[in-house]
């Protein structure tokens, strides 16, 4: 089956610590995208990816990091500089207007 | 910037209830617009949407959802309410570059 997969679903980091997420998608589409998201804000956008070897940052990109070396991962690293890292974190795809989501990444710092 | 607003946080219905769902979006130009609905601790999964046409769009799960391009409005409904559509509800609007603006949500409590 195709779709978007996320790993770990539970993560724990001290604080001060890098952490990466996984995100890896067999749909071949171009175009990937990290959400936050928070009780009562609904998500928002971390970083964005239309093609390989290219990514833009959203709304909230800072303290994250991401790249894009092949169409199907587009790992994200929550960095030590993000403030306020305890979330859970959707992956996205879409493609002709069409979404496709990860079943998330609860990341909780310590 | 797009901006979707969702007034209400929270809405409790007695099962078999109708329920009406609030979203009210910011966009110049003919709007992409998206409901999504997420089970606690799980992604999202597409409801229905709208991109032009008749403006009452039917969706998966009995839902239905009207967009009213006069109030800016593209509000969620369903006739009958059952225990499991318990869930929290996003409004969503495509902008330019398929990026999707969401709003902060609605949690829905259903009662027997």
């Amino acid at each position: 089956d195709g779709g978007i997969t996320q790993s770990p679903k539970y993560l724990f980091r001290k604080e001060g610590q890098n952490v990466t997420l996984s995100c890896e998608q067999n749909l071949n589409h171009d175009a990937m995208y990290w959400y936050r998201q928070d009780p009562g804000q609904g998500l928002r956008l971390i970083y964005y990816s239309q093609i390989v070897n290219d990514f833009q940052k959203g709304d909230i990109a800072e303290g994250y990091s991401v790249s894009r070396e092949k169409k199907e991962s587009f790992p994200l690293t929550v960095t030590s500089a993000q403030k306020n890292p305890t979330a859970f974190y959707l992956c996205a795809s879409i493609k002709n207007t069409e979404a496709f989501f990860g079943q998330g990444t609860r990341l909780t710092v310590v | 910037a797009q901006s979707v607003t969702q007034p209400d946080i929270h809405i409790t219905v007695s099962e078999g209830a109708s329920l009406e769902l609030r979203c009210n979006y910011s966009y110049g130009a003919t709007p992409y617009l998206f409901w999504y609905v997420q089970s606690p601790g799980q992604g999202l999964q597409l409801l229905l949407k709208y991109f032009s046409g008749d403006t009452l769009v039917q969706g998966i799960k009995g839902f239905e959802a009207e967009f009213k391009r006069s109030q800016s409005s593209f509000n969620l409904r369903k006739p009958s309410v059952h225990w499991s559509d318990a869930a929290e509800y996003f409004c969503a609007v495509m902008e330019y570059g398929n990026k999707l603006v969401f709003g902060a949500g609605t949690i829905l409590r259903v009662k027997s």
